[in-house]
C-alpha cells in the first residue's frame, strides 16, 4: 500500500457524460500527478499540481481538467466522454521540495460505453 | 517536450539469466530517472531510481546505469526469478524545484520462464 488513495475503483458511464475522479496523496506529500494508461499502453502524463498550483501539463485534452484543493486532495474531471477515454487513470504523489519519488495510487478504471 | 523511448517492448529470459532494458531520452535537462515495475492489474511501483549526478546505482539484483552524454539509461536485473515477470517502465523527469514533468517509456513486458 503506497498511502495514495483513489476513488472510485471502477466507473462505467456513457459517451457524452462527465465524471470526476478523486485522489488523496500520501500524508505530507504536496505534489499530485495524474496519468492515463490505456489498455496495454504506457503511462501518459496528464498534469502535475504542487500545493494547489498547476506546475506542469502533459498530454491532457481540453475536455479534461484537474484541480488540487487546500487539503491537498485532487480531482480529475473528464467531460464529453468518448469511447477512447476508457482507460486506467492513476494518481501519484510525491513530497516535493526536491523529493521526486512518485508513489502511485491503485487507479480508477474508467469504461465508457 | 521530453520523449522517452524504451526497448525492447517484450523480453523473455530463462530463470537465472540476466535481463537488460534500455531507454533513451531527448531532453538534456532531464535530471531524474526512475524505473517502475507494474504487475498485471496493479499500480506501478518504484524499484530503483538514479539522478543525473550519478552514473550507476545498484540494489541487490537490480542496477541502473546512466550515460548523460549519450542520453540513455538502462535497467539490469541479474539472476532473474519468475516473480520478476511484469511490465517495467522507465521515466525521465525534467524540472526544477517543484515543476515536475515526468515522461514514461512505453514499457517492457518481461517474462521469466522457470
Amino acid at each position: 500500500d503506497s498511502g495514495v488513495t483513489q476513488t472510485p475503483k471502477h466507473l462505467i458511464t456513457a459517451t457524452g457524460q462527465r465524471v470526476t475522479l478523486r485522489c488523496s496523496p500520501r500524508s505530507g506529500d504536496l505534489s499530485v500527478y495524474w496519468y492515463q494508461q490505456s489498455l496495454d499502453q504506457g503511462l501518459q502524463f496528464l498534469i502535475h499540481y504542487y500545493n494547489g498550483e498547476e506546475r506542469a501539463k502533459g498530454n491532457i485534452l481540453e475536455r479534461f481538467s484537474a484541480q488540487q484543493f487546500p487539503d491537498l486532495h485532487s480531482e480529475l474531471n473528464l467531460s464529453s466522454l468518448e469511447l477512447g477515454d476508457s482507460a486506467l487513470y492513476f494518481c501519484a504523489s510525491s513530497a516535493g521540495q526536491g523529493k521526486e519519488t512518485q508513489y502511485f495510487g491503485p487507479g480508477t478504471r474508467l469504461l465508457v460505453l | 517536450g521530453e520523449n522517452v523511448e524504451q526497448h525492447p517492448s517484450t523480453l523473455s529470459v530463462q530463470e537465472g539469466d540476466s535481463a537488460v532494458i534500455k531507454c533513451t531520452y531527448s531532453d538534456s535537462a532531464s535530471n531524474y530517472f526512475p524505473w517502475y515495475k507494474q504487475e498485471l492489474g496493479k499500480r506501478p511501483q518504484l524499484i530503483i531510481d538514479i539522478r543525473s549526478n550519478v552514473g550507476e546505482k545498484k540494489d541487490q539484483r537490480i542496477a541502473v546505469t546512466l550515460n548523460k552524454t549519450a542520453k540513455h539509461f538502462s535497467l539490469h536485473i541479474t539472476e532473474t526469478q519468475p516473480e520478476d515477470s511484469a511490465v517495467y517502465f522507465c521515466a525521465a523527469r525534467k524540472g526544477v524545484g517543484n515543476n515536475n514533468d515526468m515522461r514514461f517509456g512505453a514499457g517492457t513486458r518481461l517474462t521469466v520462464k522457470p
